[in-house]
């Protein structure tokens, strides 16, 4: 069964630091998104992505977080300059076009620790 | 705006217990209704879902029905079981454009005991 794969499972790095959070999603869907978890509190929305550009993005995604699809498969989610409150669990998301309701792919996420 | 409320956590429960997991909602708009569920160690994974009024998302022997007039989606099981040990979300997303993102409740963590 297709899936949507996240690399690292988990990445420990320092304050200030630049992080690349990895997502393969389905290779037939269409549009992808970062959600967020810190730890005991809610999964929320960072940003969506369609047609190679940025569609919809919330107020926590400011200009130190920015994604990218380089290659057709791969979509990132790089954090320039990590502060602590970064740290959270980091999901990735994708699905097709085929239906509004559509079901949304997640992957198993990213587990980021900023020290 | 949008948000979900769902019953805190954690539930802790017997095997073959009845199960309810309350989950109320608000949006601007018409929304679709979703219970996500996140085993340990693995991502989140879609359990139902409901896309209008009255209708009912089943699964895995879970339940919910889309009460608009509670705006209310508590997802419920007759008999639980360990495998069922896992975090709920309680998701809602209006349909109004077609990149819309999911609106995620905080989780309820259920535990089922032997």
């Amino acid at each position: 069964e297709p899936e949507v794969t996240q690399t690292p499972s988990h990445q420990v790095t320092q304050m200030g630091q630049e992080v690349i959070l990895r997502c393969v999603p389905i290779s037939n869907h269409l549009y992808f998104y970062w959600y967020r978890q810190i730890l005991g509190q809610k999964v929320e929305f960072l940003v969506s992505f369609y047609n190679n550009e940025i569609s919809e993005k919330s107020e926590i995604f400011d200009d130190q977080f920015s994604v990218e699809r380089p290659d057709g498969s791969n979509f990132t989610l790089k954090i320039r300059s990590t502060k602590l409150e970064d740290s959270a669990m980091y999901f990735c998301a994708s699905r097709d076009g085929l239906a509004v309701a559509g079901e949304l792919f997640f992957g198993e996420g990213s587990r980021l620790t900023v020290l | 705006g949008n948000s979900v409320t769902q019953m805190e956590g954690p539930v802790t429960l017997s095997e073959e217990a009845f199960l309810t997991i309350n989950c109320t909602y608000t949006a601007t708009g018409y929304p679709s209704l979703f219970w996500y569920v996140q085993y340990p160690g693995e991502g989140l994974q879609l359990l139902l879902k409901a896309t209008k009024a009255d209708d009912k998302g089943s699964n895995k022997g879970f339940e919910a029905t889309y009460r608009k007039e509670t705006t209310s989606f508590h997802l419920e099981k007759g008999s639980v079981q360990v495998s069922d040990s896992a975090v709920y979300f309680c998701a809602l997303r209006v349909s109004s454009g077609s990149a819309r993102q999911l609106t995620f409740g905080s989780g309820t963590q259920l535990t089922v005991l032997p």
